[in-house]
């Protein structure tokens, strides 16, 4: 079983504040990793698909880069606001689309 | 963007019994389709890959007996929870990825109870 971690689990920021989380994965045998947005009672929702190290990804207030070499990616969102509020889940894929690994997700709360 | 329906979302059911849930692509054909299990405050578990016309792929450690996939058609793949028992109940929920993307596409999930 694969190690795919993220952080913080939990946090809670005040609209307009901008924020960040981490998911950290293996640094061997890396394929791609996805990052998704799950609303509650939703389906998750791709954000990002990254692939290459050095890979930086932006969709409006959101951002995300990938350090394959040291196992980690990194999601930003700029200036939260309410409709912000989910969980974010990153999915380490490892040898191919068939092997992937979720994290725990990091559940936002944006307080207006 | 491409819609994965799953249904239902929500079964409880009594002990012995067998639940099917089943997972359609509406907008496009998914070849494959991923299905997963979470347990409360655990990550997604990836249980098994169902690829149309062929055997599923099973995770190791999930029983191919207890949970019979079928992917008959382009669009529809099926999970059946077999004598489902309490330690059953958990979430489960469906990915098809987009071939061109290779996002994955998620149904939204259902949340298993057995009595």
């Amino acid at each position: 079983i694969l190690n795919v971690e993220q952080s913080p689990q939990s946090l809670h920021v005040q609209e307009g504040d901008s924020t960040n989380f981490t998911c950290s994965f293996p640094s061997s045998n890396f394929y791609a990793l996805h990052w998704y947005r799950w609303e509650t009672a939703k389906s998750p929702e791709a954000l990002f698909v990254m692939t290459l190290n050095g890979d930086e990804k932006k969709k409006g207030r959101i951002s995300a880069t990938l350090n394959t070499k040291e196992g980690y990616s990194y999601l930003y969102i700029k200036g939260s606001q309410p409709e912000d509020s989910a969980t974010y889940l990153c999915a380490f894929f490892s040898g191919g689309y068939q092997k992937v690994t979720f994290g725990t997700g990091t559940k936002l709360q944006v307080i207006p | 963007g491409a819609v994965v329906s799953q249904h239902p979302s929500r079964v409880i059911c009594k002990s012995g019994t067998s639940v099917k849930i089943e997972c359609r692509s509406l907008d496009f054909q998914a070849t494959t389709m991923f299905w997963y299990r979470q347990f409360p405050k655990q990550s997604l578990m990836l249980m098994a890959t169902s690829n149309e016309g062929s055997k599923a792929t099973y995770e190791q450690g999930v029983e191919k007996d207890k949970f019979l996939i079928n992917h008959a058609s382009l669009t529809l793949s099926t999970l059946t929870v077999t004598s489902a028992h309490p330690e059953d109940s958990s979430f489960y929920i469906c990915s098809a990825p987009d071939r061109g993307s290779e996002k994955l596409f998620f149904g939204s999930g259902t949340q298993l109870s057995v009595l």
